[in-house]
């Protein structure tokens, strides 16, 4: 079955950088597109990136654009996400997660445990 | 600030039917998917419905999806106390900003 497996949270001072994981098992990792979701402490889901199958498209919510940076390695099925100046608001459970559909995007059909990053002083 | 809106709660006694709606505009849910996630406290979200109306394998038929025009909607019929949780909708967005949205969510409890 499907296995998604976040890793590299912890805690980090505001403006550092911090690079998360997610090991995938279970599927075709490059037939899907990936996402990263996150959630603030009490507070909703929310989207962070996107990553097509073959990382040709990538997209990024505004809250993190030019700060984040989401990547994969086909043959490792690996996902990353890097993140440099961060903030207090980027305090949250980041999720790592995997598109239903192959080749395509519609949603995400399978989440990972989630990996919390903590920025404080 | 998301762009699915939901109400931030609902309630009902077991056996009841709880309906959840998820209010968005043409550019999100009226073009495109709609996927229902149950995140139950401290766990991880688990889809529940996919492409609108479609029930994941292994979801129980008391939960099921509908979706008219930009608005749809997450029914759940003989409510039992373990489908206490949150509830979320989500649609890929076409619009000028974020281009995967969430509802805000709702909280369901069994009284």
């Amino acid at each position: 079955q499907v296995q998604l497996v976040e890793s590299g949270g912890g805690v980090v001072q505001p403006g550092g950088s911090l690079r998360l994981s997610c090991a995938a098992s279970g599927f075709t990792f490059g037939h899907h597109a990936m996402y990263w979701v996150r959630q603030a402490p009490g507070k909703g889901l929310e989207w962070a990136a996107v990553i097509s199958y073959d990382s040709e498209n990538i997209f990024y919510a505004d809250s993190v654009k030019g700060r984040f940076t989401i990547s994969r390695d086909n043959s490792k099925n690996t996902l990353y996400l890097q993140m440099n100046s961060l903030t207090i608001d980027d305090t949250a459970i980041y999720y790592c997660a995997k598109e239903d559909l192959k080749w395509e995007t519609a949603g995400p059909d399978s989440w990972g445990q989630g990996t919390l990053v903590t920025v404080s002083s | 600030q998301s762009v699915l809106t939901q109400p931030p709660s609902a309630s009902g006694t077991p056996g009841q039917r709880v309906t959840i709606s998820c209010s968005g505009s043409s550019s999100n849910i009226g073009s495109n998917s709609v996927y229902w996630y149950q995140q139950l406290p401290g766990t991880a979200p688990k889809l529940l419905i996919y492409r609108d109306n479609q029930r994941r394998s292994g979801v129980p038929d008391r939960f099921s999806g509908s979706k008219s025009g930009t608005s749809a909607s997450l029914a759940i019929t003989g409510l039992r106390s373990e489908d206490e949780a949150d509830y979320y909708c989500a649609a890929w967005d076409e619009g000028l900003t974020d281009l995967y949205v969430f509802g805000t969510g709702t909280k369901v409890t069994v009284l």
